[in-house]
């Protein structure tokens, strides 16, 4: 149990064009959902924080305009990059808690984005 | 503000070798910690997870520690596998509260 996928594995788009990145829950429900990104060699680093049903908690530093988050249901959040530049080329993870309240973030397998 | 150091950067032993990966962090207000392991370009796959509470944690070859008033904890592995060959993550927080992480310990195994 406590699946999370994410949609797509790896993604490869031109500079200046938006991507969607999907985050679900597979065998449960998801209250709260986070985003992260992670460059090379480099630890994790917290963008977003996403309650189902709210807007999205984003952390300093991050572009809420440029990143968007949309948690509309307990099972799925997006993540879309507006206006992709070279510089947004990352790996973005996602984790989720389940309503339930246990002390574990379930992660995602990580999404390869790079921006040509 | 919380910030999370591992050491060392990188590690590599012969097989069966027990070995023992440091993680310090800097409040020691935390509600949990948690030890991941990631493979190269993958997500990540969470190994043990130690409430603010407790003091260690074991799954099968694997121990973890958890000082919280010196800020410490560390990840014991035993008899080394080269299929233990990947980089650990070690991370604070927890919840519904935001996960804070080091850079990890990239760890090679030789045959």
């Amino acid at each position: 149990g406590a699946v999370v996928s994410q949609h797509p594995s790896w993604v490869i788009c031109k500079s200046g064009t938006s991507v969607k990145i999907e985050c679900r829950s597979l065998d449960f429900q998801a209250t709260t959902m986070f985003w992260y990104r992670q460059f090379p060699k480099q630890s994790l680093m917290l963008m977003a924080t996403s309650n189902e049903g709210s807007k999205a908690t984003y952390e300093q530093g991050v572009e809420k305009d440029k990143f968007l988050i949309n948690h509309a249901s307990l099972t799925l959040s997006t993540l879309t990059v507006t206006s992709a530049h070279p510089e947004d080329s990352s790996f973005y993870i996602c984790s989720a808690t389940s309503w339930r309240g246990t002390d574990t973030q379930y992660f995602g397998p990580g999404t390869r984005l790079t921006v040509l | 503000k919380q910030e999370v150091t591992q050491i060392p950067a990188a590690l590599s032993v012969p097989e069966g070798e027990n070995l023992v990966l440091n993680c310090s962090f800097t409040d020691s207000a935390i509600y949990n910690l948690q030890w991941f392991r990631q493979d190269p370009g993958k997500g990540l796959t969470s190994l043990l997870l130690i409430q603010s509470s407790q003091r260690e944690q074991t799954s099968g070859r694997l121990n973890a520690s958890l000082d919280k008033s010196s800020g410490r904890s560390t990840l014991y592995i035993a008899a080394s596998q080269p299929g233990d060959s990947a980089t650990y993550l070690c991370a604070v927080g927890g919840g519904s509260e935001k996960l804070v992480f080091g850079k990890g310990t990239k760890l090679t195994v030789n045959p």
